[in-house]
């Protein structure tokens, strides 16, 4: 059973553009809707996360929308840079057992072009 | 701070070798987790420890084994490793309190010949 859906799988913007990126989950026990950025090479690290009691949670030119009705969660970054070129992975999760019980997209790789 | 340091960066096998990977994070966290990383597959959890002590498995814990040492250092072992174990491998950690994120390793590339 597919829990996650992330897409695109592949994104390329312009210099200054918009990038969004959505997520669909079916597990209503996710509690912490995290987005983790990922740049070649390196391990995948936090960039921003929101839990289920808001809408929409901006930091600088990063913002997550989360639907909790319809079961989704986006990514959008605003004025997209060349540095933001990196591969982007949703990962909701909710604590189960003492330990973080996540689920990983597949991943979406973003290209940002000049 | 170091935070979650894995050993070794690269690694080559042949068909049916050993190797433990290393894991050690200096944040206190209870929560360690291994994940392996194949392409379009996102991460996909091996094993986990709730606490130093015990271990339980994931998504794909075939083929691995793993030892929570103490409260900092978990690893994980291929006791006889096969192509299908070519992977790029993750380790992280979490504290453990509320769901939150977690913090990972640089990871270990590894090759099965």
């Amino acid at each position: 059973q597919q829990q996650v859906k992330q897409s695109p799988q592949s994104l390329i913007v312009q210099k200054g553009g918009i990038s969004i990126i959505n997520c669909a989950y079916e597990n209503t026990a996710f509690d912490y809707f995290p987005w983790y950025q990922q740049f070649p090479g390196k391990g995948p690290a936090l960039l921003i996360a929101i839990r289920p009691d808001v809408s929409e949670k901006k930091e600088g030119r990063f913002t997550i929308s989360f639907n909790k009705s319809a079961k989704q969660f986006s990514l959008h970054i605003m004025d997209s840079q060349p540095g933001d070129s990196a591969t982007y992975f949703c990962a909701p999760q909710y604590l189960e057992g003492g330990y973080q019980k996540v689920t990983f997209g597949t991943g979406t790789k973003l290209q940002v072009i000049p | 701070n170091a935070g979650v340091t894995q050993t070794p960066k690269f690694q080559v096998l042949k068909t049916g070798q050993s190797m433990t990977l290393q894991c050690a994070q200096d944040m206190n966290h209870n929560s360690m987790y291994w994940y392996r990383q194949d392409p379009g597959m996102g991460l996909r959890l091996i094993y986990y420890s709730a606490s130093e002590g015990t271990t339980d498995k994931g998504e794909v814990p075939n083929g691995y084994n793993v030892s929570r040492l103490n409260k900092r250092e978990f690893s994980l072992r291929l006791e006889s490793a096969a192509p299908s174990q070519t992977s790029v491998y993750f380790c992280a950690s979490s504290p453990p309190r509320g769901s939150t994120e977690a913090f990972f390793g640089q990871g270990t590339r590894l090759t099965v010949v």
